[in-house]
């Protein structure tokens, strides 16, 4: 069955530091790829996503994710992250059911939290 | 453009109640979309529609009802409120449903007790 997996529940990170969010999907094609955000009380905002070409691709707010089809793996990565990045992050894949109609399958979802 | 709309923002029932979550966006997008989210569990789908007139079951179709009568507005029906259906409510929708932009609600936050 198709599945996508965060495999950190929390990750806390300092100030200024990298970051990298990981993001792994059971899928037997290659699906369309998305990462959202999710503010404290708020809706998900995209923050990028990959459907072909490029393997790494640029989003909103600095961040980028790679695919990687050897390893299923659609990590999100920022060089230097801000307070304001605090949130949760959800991996998301789109695929087509058995009965062609497309639908988003969603990881559990990354709780990031910033160290001053 | 308001975008994505729901209400209410929050509401408490009491268990065996009724009740419809109201959805409506101003983009003309054909594809609309229900989730819920609980904690851990990430966005799971209940009901979607890709067009006026048409709608399908998601992964929780159970205890949920949905029509689309119009492109702008998708609401969802509790027909029977269980404690298990406490949740967040999202809807979403996005111009087509392949590999579109979702976009969001700000969310209902369902108490059942």
């Amino acid at each position: 069955a198709q599945s996508v997996t965060q495999p950190d529940i929390h990750i806390t990170v300092s100030e200024g530091a990298s970051l990298e969010l990981r993001c792994n999907y059971s899928y037997g094609a290659t699906p369309y790829l998305f990462w959202y955000v999710q503010s404290p009380g708020q809706g998900l905002q995209l923050l990028l996503k990959y459907f072909s070409g490029d393997t790494l691709v640029q989003g909103i707010k600095g961040f980028e994710a790679e695919f990687k089809r050897s390893q299923s793996s659609f990590n999100l990565r920022k060089p230097s992250v801000h307070w304001s990045d605090a949130a949760e992050y959800f991996c998301a894949v789109g695929i087509l059911t058995a009965y062609s109609n497309y639908q988003l399958i969603w990881g559990a979802g990354t709780k990031l939290i910033i160290k001053p | 453009n308001a975008g994505v709309t729901q209400t209410p923002k929050f509401q408490v029932l009491k268990t065996g109640q009724s009740m419809t979550l109201q959805c409506a966006q101003d983009m003309n997008h054909e594809y609309m979309s229900w989730y819920r989210q609980d904690p851990g569990m990430g966005l799971r789908l209940i009901h979607y529609s890709v067009g006026a007139g048409i709608t399908d079951q998601g992964e929780v179709p159970n205890g949920y009802n949905v029509s689309r009568s119009t492109t702008e507005d998708f609401p969802l029906r509790l027909l029977s409120a269980a404690p298990s259906q406490t949740s967040v409510y999202f809807c979403a929708s996005s111009f087509l449903a392949g590999g579109e932009t979702q976009y969001f609600g700000p969310g209902t936050r369902l108490l059942v007790l």
